[in-house]
């Protein structure tokens, strides 16, 4: 059963609009949310993340939404450009057992110019 | 800037036969992890290291990887013998210890691994 969903395999954004990632997971004791940027042939790069006591997090062009009632976080990237074509993991932890993290499959997003 | 190493980058192998991984954290990081990624899929723990100690492996195939971190610096992790299904890229990451709030992981470049 997965725990972190990203439904969306694939997205396409012109360059200069808003590219918007979706993340939902199921188990209530995550309270701390990480989104990963990952190039071909690269491992995972830290992006931005969100405690659950927050529900907006924002950093320069990226911004990280939670709705805990929904379950659902989304990345947000305004504007969009196409050094920002990579595949971006949704990541959760809890504080319980050894505050492992739990990765989503993954969204492909491509900015073409 | 200080990264997490690993080596080698690529690997090659055929079924039956042992490979090994290398892992340097960045300096400091007590927490080492070791991820599997399987293409389309993102990365999932196989073991966690705080300092030389495995804390959670209860997802490593412990008939056939084996992890270590004799001196709670760097890492190796073994596969023997190595089957087709083992093909994946395997990821180091550390971080720091303590609290896992504002204090993320940081991964290396990975081992791609292909078995024949």
């Amino acid at each position: 059963d997965q725990q972190v969903k990203q439904n969306s395999p694939s997205l396409s954004v012109q360059e200069g609009r808003i590219s918007i990632l979706n993340c939902d997971y199921t188990n209530s004791m995550f309270d701390y949310f990480l989104w990963y940027k990952k190039y071909p042939a690269e491992g995972p790069t830290f992006l931005i993340s969100i405690s659950s006591i927050k529900d907006k997090n924002e950093d320069g062009r990226f911004t990280v939404f939670l709705n805990k009632s929904a379950k659902h976080l989304s990345l947000h990237i305004v504007p969009s450009q196409p050094g920002d074509s990579a595949v971006y993991f949704c990541a959760a932890s809890s504080n319980s057992g050894y505050s492992t993290l739990t990765f989503g499959k993954g969204t492909m997003l491509l900015v073409s110019p | 800037e200080a990264e997490v190493a690993q080596s080698p980058r690529y690997k090659i192998t055929e079924k039956s036969q042992a490979v090994a991984f290398w892992c340097d954290p960045i300096s400091g990081h007590a927490t080492l992890y070791w991820y599997r990624q399987i293409l389309g899929q993102g990365p999932e723990l196989l073991v966690q290291f705080q300092d030389e100690s495995v804390v959670d492996d209860s997802q490593l195939p412990k008939d056939r990887f084996s992890a270590e971190r004799l001196k709670g610096v760097d890492s190796t992790l073994k596969i023997q013998p190595a089957e087709l299904g083992d093909s994946a890229m395997y990821l180091c990451a550390s971080r720091l210890a303590g609290s896992y709030l504002g204090n993320e992981q940081f991964f290396g470049p990975g081992t791609r691994l292909t078995v024949l």
